[in-house]
């Protein structure tokens, strides 16, 4: 089966450092890029950012840009998202999903394989 | 950066009845545009990519339209699965980019 395994919930107090993990298997883990959204209590989805395992080549959404990194152990098939200095607003859950393509001649894409979701709280 | 916004936000329809879900671009995106189911406590769900085209396994009841800005999700004959919230979603290649619209929570009336 494919599938990404996300790390389990976290609770932790604002200005402290996180870092939440995904792991895929069941494909190869390599040749797909993989993206986190957030989604904040009772609110919509969110796209933060994106890599790619193989070169850990990653794009960042410009309103997460300078909170978090994005990175990849492509001999682990885990990608992480990492906060260095966490804030109450950080609050959510947060999902890895895989970008597929689709056609052959123009291409589309979508994310068609999701994590199960990590739940992150920061609170003092 | 691309803005997508959907209406309406909330939408009541009775089982079996028809919906329909719209989603607008602040600029063309050709039909670089997929669909997504949300349930209670669940991550997500690919249902149409390329504005039109269904993802293997999703019901012919979902269907697509749309290009450029405009863009439709029908839903025919709703069953009471399908009541959940629903995202549109850009996408871009070069570099990879995405955004989400805010979603319409479809309710049962």
């Amino acid at each position: 089966d494919v599938q990404l395994v996300q790390s389990g919930a976290e609770v932790k107090k604002p200005g402290e450092s996180l870092k939440i993990s995904c792991q895929g298997s069941g494909y190869n883990f390599r040749t797909y890029w993989i993206a986190w959204v957030r989604q904040m209590p009772g609110k919509g989805l969110e796209w933060m950012g994106i890599i790619y395992p193989d070169d850990s080549d990653a794009t960042y959404s410009p309103s997460f840009q300078n909170h978090v990194s994005i990175s990849v152990d492509k001999s682990a098939k885990t990608t992480y998202l990492q906060w260095n200095n966490l804030r109450a607003s950080d609050t959510a859950m947060y999902f890895c999903a895989r970008r597929n393509y689709f056609g052959s001649g123009t291409r589309h894409f979508g994310m068609d394989v999701w994590g199960q979701g990590t739940t992150v709280i920061v609170s003092s | 950066e691309i803005v997508m916004t959907q209406s309406p936000a909330i939408l009541s329809v009775s089982p079996g009845e028809r919906a329909t879900l719209s989603c607008r671009a602040s600029q063309t995106i050709s039909s670089n545009l997929a669909w997504y189911q949300q349930r209670p406590g669940q991550a997500p769900r690919l249902l149409i990519y390329g504005a039109s085209t269904r993802v293997t396994g999703i019901p012919v009841r979902f269907s697509g339209s749309g290009s450029g800005t405009e863009f439709t999700l029908t839903i025919s004959s709703l069953q009471s699965e399908d009541f959940a919230i629903y995202y549109c979603q850009q996408y871009s290649n070069r570099p990879p980019a995405f955004s989400f619209g805010g979603g319409t929570k479809l309710e049962i009336k």
